[in-house]
C-alpha cells in the first residue's frame, strides 16, 4: 500500500526556519517525481515546487511565492522527500502536502496520485 | 505561467442528477490535466489524468474529457458521497496551477 506521511510542522516566528519531511513506504521511491502543494486556511491549492527522480537529473523546479526561499530535496535511501522553508512569512501558513508524481520524459503524465494527509505550518509572531 | 479558469465556482445539485464542470487553460496544455476531489479537512484524490484517464478505484461515474485548452468533469448520477470541491491542475508545465476550485453542494 503506497503511503505519504508528512511530519515537521508546527508554529513558527516570522523569518525563521523550518524542515518538513514526507516518508514514503509501498512503491519504489527513486523512480518516482515527488512533489510539495499547500494550501492556507479557506483557500486553494498551490503547487509548491518538485524533485524530479535522479534518473530525470534529481533537478528541482519552484511556485514563484517560494522560489529562493524553499528548497527541496531527497533522500532515496531513506524513502524521504524534504521541504526546507527559509525566511518565513506569515502568508506562508498552510496545510503542506507531499504527492508522488509519475514522469516519463519531460513531463508528468499521472501528477499527484497518492497525497499525505498533511501538515500544518503556522507562521505567526 | 498558465492560467486554468474552472467553473461554476459553486453549484447545487440533487442526487442522481448529472453534473458538468469545466476547465479552461490560457494556452493549449494537450491532455495533461488532472482533476481532483477534496472533502473538508481531508487531501486531495485523483480522479482523472491526462484528460480523460479514470484513476484505479475511482467510480465509473466520474468522467473527463477535452484536450487543448477546454476540459470537462462530468459526473454521470451524482452520489451522496460525491459532496465536495473538485480542483482541475495542468502538469503541461511548471509552475502546475489549478482552477480556483468548483464547491458542489446538496440542492
Amino acid at each position: 500500500e503506497v503511503q505519504l506521511v508528512e511530519s515537521g510542522g508546527g508554529l513558527v516566528q516570522p523569518g525563521r526556519s523550518l524542515r518538513l519531511s514526507c516518508t514514503a513506504s509501498g512503491f519504489i521511491f527513486r523512480d518516482y517525481a515527488m512533489s510539495w502543494f499547500r494550501q492556507a486556511p479557506g483557500k486553494g491549492l498551490e503547487w509548491v515546487g518538485f524533485i524530479r527522480s535522479k534518473a530525470y537529473g534529481g533537478t528541482t523546479d519552484y511556485g514563484a511565492s517560494v522560489k529562493g526561499r524553499f528548497t527541496i530535496s531527497r533522500d532515496d535511501s531513506k524513502t524521504i522527500a524534504y521541504l526546507q522553508m527559509n525566511s518565513l512569512k506569515t502568508e506562508d501558513t498552510a496545510v503542506y502536502y507531499c504527492t508522488r508524481d509519475y514522469c516519463s520524459g519531460g513531463s508528468c503524465p499521472i501528477p499527484s496520485d497518492y497525497w499525505g494527509q498533511g501538515t500544518l505550518v503556522t507562521v505567526s509572531s | 505561467d498558465i492560467q486554468m479558469t474552472q467553473s461554476p465556482s459553486s453549484l447545487s445539485a440533487s442526487v442522481g442528477d448529472r453534473v458538468t464542470i469545466t476547465c479552461r487553460a490560457s494556452q493549449s496544455i494537450s491532455s495533461y490535466l488532472s482533476w481532483y476531489q477534496q472533502k473538508p479537512g481531508k487531501a486531495p484524490k485523483l480522479l482523472i489524468y491526462t484528460a480523460s484517464s479514470l484513476q484505479s478505484g475511482v467510480p465509473s461515474r466520474f468522467s473527463g474529457s477535452g484536450s487543448g485548452t477546454d476540459f470537462t468533469l462530468t459526473i454521470s448520477s451524482l452520489q451522496p458521497e460525491d459532496f465536495a470541491t473538485y480542483y482541475c491542475q495542468q502538469s503541461y508545465s511548471t509552475p502546475r496551477t489549478f482552477g480556483q476550485g468548483t464547491k458542489v453542494e446538496i440542492k
